[in-house]
């Protein structure tokens, strides 16, 4: 079975601080990685997948299979970053497994 | 402009009294998903449907229902809720392929008393 795991509930920083947001996953096929975000009161939504190799707002993930991870990261952190944001892995069968999450929030 | 609509944004139920969560969406997508999340957890996948292919998650108790009349609708029906069924529901589409995404709806926070 899949599973992602998100180790910090939590993150703070400053803004204009690099952030990294962890995610470890276990599957035995191809994974399908993506980063999911959600801002106070809005819906989930998609901030970027692994396929695509983008940067999104300043964000960019890494597919790593080696060490089966997939970890956020952007440069300078920006207020506007604050939000809650999930690492999702989606089987070749099309189910999407969550992780539990990591609530990040950039001080002023 | 919303593309996954979920009614009501509020649902407040009795213990024991059926109730039924809507979704409908305007992407044509193929793919239709109802994930049940508890506070400070992970959205937990109940089931999917792939057109009108059903796929129950394994540990999805009976008690959860869905029907998917046609492409743009799905419902959640709840047939006796519990306290413990009290969550944010939350419905997402996703068309066929790979490393496509979901987009989800607003979700439905269910109360129970």
């Amino acid at each position: 079975a899949q599973r992602v795991t998100q180790p910090e509930k939590l993150l703070s920083v400053f803004k204009g601080a690099p952030v990294e947001l962890k995610c470890n996953y276990s599957y035995s096929g191809s994974p399908e990685l993506f980063w999911y975000v959600q801002y106070s009161r809005q819906r989930l939504q998609l901030l970027l997948r692994h396929i695509s190799r983008e940067s999104i707002k300043g964000f960019t993930a890494d597919l790593n299979k080696g060490e089966t991870s997939f970890h956020l990261k952007k440069p300078f952190a920006q207020e506007e970053d604050s939000a809650m944001y999930y690492c999702a892995l989606k089987t070749n069968a099309g189910k999407s497994t969550f992780g539990d999450g990591t609530t990040l929030t950039v001080k002023p | 402009d919303a593309m996954v609509i979920q009614n009501p944004r509020y649902q407040v139920t009795q213990f024991g009294k059926p109730v039924t969560l809507s979704c409908s969406q305007t992407l044509n997508h193929n793919v239709m998903y109802w994930y049940q999340q508890k506070s400070s957890q992970a959205p937990k996948l109940l089931f999917h449907y792939y057109d009108k292919d059903f796929n129950n998650e394994a540990d999805t108790p009976d008690n959860f229902q869905s029907r998917r009349p046609n492409t743009s609708f799905c419902f959640l029906d709840i047939r006796s809720p519990g306290l413990g069924d009290a969550a944010m529901y939350l419905c997402a589409t996703s068309s066929l392929g790979r490393n496509t995404e979901a987009f989800f709806g607003q979700g439905t926070r269910l109360t129970v008393v």
